[in-house]
């Protein structure tokens, strides 16, 4: 069963604009993880966020973790048409060493 | 340094067909899984290894068998494929609550 829950399901932006996305999850996590995919490809790592963290930055990424909301966001400021992707979250499943899954938000940048 | 190759990229099976597909891995993780994600879906996990030996089943296991004889091949075998099986084939590695890393996919047609 899939734990995180992404919203909005699609996204379309001009370039330059910023684009925020949402993850919800249900259980206690040690840490959530945002990943890109860009189409046909395999995943790739964007941020990890430990539970004890409220905010994390990377280059134009911005994540923030509320633990007693069970959600994250994941903030791209000044979108290029380069971070059109589909956008994961997933959350650690300490019990059986598995990443918890969403269905993701696909993210099209328009120039 | 490849990090994880998955082979084939791409395969049509004929229904009742067998085939196994291969994650080779260069960065000596222990987490080792094979995920499938289907048109416009997140990932959904199959099996996973958690050591050289050892395997579990994830949430969708059935029609599907894993071995890991070595620390560094994941091997996904599909012993009678079916139309349903068509999908898109991520392998994952990972250590601990670390980030993921993925093989490029391989993309299966069944027929």
């Amino acid at each position: 069963s899939q734990q995180g829950e992404e919203d909005p399901q699609a996204l379309s932006i001009q370039e330059g604009e910023n684009a925020t996305m949402n993850c919800s999850y249900k259980t206690s996590i040690n840490n959530l993880q945002w990943y890109r995919q860009n189409s046909g490809r395999g995943l790739v790592h964007l941020i990890l966020i430990r539970s004890n963290e409220r905010e994390k930055h990377s280059g134009r990424l911005r994540v923030t973790l509320d633990t007693s909301k069970k959600s994250s966001s994941l903030l791209i400021t000044a979108s290029r048409a380069a971070d059109t992707a589909s956008y994961f979250c997933a959350t650690d499943d300490s019990s059986n060493y598995q990443l918890i899954w969403g269905a993701g938000t696909k993210l099209i940048i328009k120039p | 340094n490849a990090g994880v190759t998955q082979t084939p990229k791409f395969r049509v099976l004929k229904t009742g067909q067998s085939m196994t597909l291969l994650c080779a891995q260069d960065m000596n993780h222990e987490y080792m899984y094979w995920y499938r994600q289907d048109p416009g879906m997140g990932l959904r996990l199959i099996h996973y290894s958690v050591g050289e030996g050892t395997t579990a089943k994830g949430e969708v296991p059935d029609g599907y068998n894993v071995s890991r004889l070595k620390k560094q091949n994941f091997l996904l075998g599909l012993e009678s494929a079916a139309p349903s099986q068509t999908s898109v084939y991520f392998c994952a590695i990972q250590t601990g609550d670390t980030e993921a890393f993925f093989g490029q996919g391989t993309r299966l047609t069944v027929v």
